[in-house]
């Protein structure tokens, strides 16, 4: 069965240290990883995806074949990353399976 | 800059009311989906489109119906709303099945 799994509904860190949002997925196959963000009031839009490798923002994710993991991370959280995260799985019909979330709040 | 447009935004509807949550898109964009949130929820596909004149059913399609007569719009269609039915419902669109997904804001459906 094809899963994503975000274990924490909600994550609260202070202004300046490092945060990490967890994700766990289940795919036969060669999964296509991503993080999706939602801000306050606007829509979800990319963070970034596994096979670009990039450094969006600040965060980072590395995927992780054997514990089936592709975790967010950043070293130094700001207010402004205070945000809903999804990570989502790239499914089989071309849509992508999300999880259910993770609520970011950074305190100053 | 419009992208991905979804009207309304808010709705309250009746048990048994029917109604149309409009989509479209001006990215030229092949894919073409339609997702719901429940709350504390992740989103759930409810019906997706690979090509105009062609759709299919994703995860929760029950209660749905959808068209897509052209590549920009992908209406979906409530026929009996139930209370089940309420949730935040999310158009989405793509060039091809591995690129990047773009959402429209959403639309705050509630059935009472």
């Amino acid at each position: 069965a094809q899963r994503v799994t975000q274990p924490e509904k909600l994550l609260s860190v202070f202004k300046g240290a490092p945060v990490e949002l967890k994700c766990n997925y289940s795919y036969s196959g060669s999964p296509e990883l991503f993080w999706y963000v939602q801000y306050s009031r606007q829509r979800l839009q990319l963070l970034l995806r596994h096979i670009s490798r990039e450094s969006i923002k600040g965060f980072t994710a590395d995927l992780n074949k054997g514990e089936t993991s592709f975790h967010l991370k950043k070293p130094f959280a700001q207010e402004e990353d205070s945000a809903m995260y999804y990570c989502a799985l790239g499914g089989s019909q071309g849509n992508l399976i999300f999880g259910k979330g993770t609520k970011l709040s950074v305190k100053p | 800059n419009a992208g991905v447009t979804q009207t309304p935004k808010f709705r309250i509807l009746k048990i048994g009311q029917s109604m149309t949550l409009q989509c479209t898109q001006d990215m030229n964009h092949n894919y073409m989906y339609w997702y719901r949130q429940d709350p504390g929820m992740g989103l759930k596909l409810i019906y997706y489109s690979v090509g105009a004149g062609i759709t299919d059913k994703g995860e929760v399609p029950n209660g749905y119906n959808v068209s897509r007569s052209t590549t920009e719009d992908f209406p979906l269609r409530l026929e009996l709303a139930a209370p089940s039915q309420t949730s935040v419902y999310f158009c989405a669109s793509s060039y091809t099945q591995t690129n990047t997904i773009y959402f429209g804001e959403g639309s705050w459906l509630t059935v009472v």
